[in-house]
């Protein structure tokens, strides 16, 4: 499967716990795009990371989320002290490189729900 | 103003017709225009895009795109009910930090047999 991927696919956590979310991109990608998508709301950009770099974090909450795509495996999006209103979908997208058309292929999604 | 507009539907149209989706934006700078199909509860799915000025034709899919009036549109011809589904505009200015795309909170597609 050459696709994005995410795991896991659906997790649950209780309010105050720690989410981590794992996207692989696409062969030969080298762009990672973390995007939320809140119930009856449209996709909203988070992050873009390349290889150990954080490009651009200008959609992060300011506390208690964070980003990586270390050399070495997959982009971790982790979430700290969840709270209620963090339940959404979260996805991840990979792109080959930055460029003028900058098409974006979409992973699974992670289903976050907050008891 | 949103920075990217989509009328929120439902549009309903009948098998075999054409349906028309619309999207407007308000960054000039924008460069690339996507349209992506998403059914419920899954995740967005690429239909095509366009950066010219004009049509743009991918089987029963048309693209088109005015930047003058910072409009931008897909046409499906043959309207199939595996068609219904959530169609989401996104636009992408390409900036020092990247290609972040903006997305339409999308229009819901149904096609009726």
């Amino acid at each position: 499967n050459a696709g994005v991927m995410q795991n896991p696919r659906h997790l649950v956590r209780r309010r105050g716990q720690e989410a981590r979310l794992r996207c692989s991109p696409m062969k030969g990608h080298s762009h990672v795009y973390w995007y939320r998508q809140l119930p009856e709301e449209g996709l909203k950009f988070m992050v873009y990371l390349q290889k150990e770099n954080i490009i651009d974090e200008s959609g992060m909450p300011k506390e208690r989320f964070s980003a990586e795509f270390p050399k070495e495996g997959p982009s971790i999006l982790r979430i700290q002290q969840v709270v209620r209103g963090d339940s959404a979908a979260y996805f991840c997208a990979s792109s080959p490189g930055q460029g003028a058309i900058g098409e974006q292929f979409f992973g699974p999604g992670t289903r976050l729900t907050v008891l | 103003q949103k920075e990217v507009e989509q009328n929120s539907g439902p549009l309903s149209v009948p098998e075999g017709a054409i349906a028309s989706l619309n999207c407007t934006y308000s960054d000039r700078g924008s460069q690339s225009f996507f349209w992506y199909r998403q059914y419920s509860g899954k995740s967005p799915e690429l239909i095509m895009f366009i950066y010219s000025n004009g049509d743009k034709e991918d089987g029963r899919f048309t693209a088109q795109l005015n930047k003058a009036s910072q409009y931008v549109s897909l046409l499906i011809r043959d309207s199939q009910p595996s068609d219904s589904a959530t169609y989401l505009c996104a636009v992408n200015v390409l900036t020092g930090g990247g290609n972040k795309l903006t997305f339409g909170t999308g229009t819901q597609l149904k096609v009726e047999l």
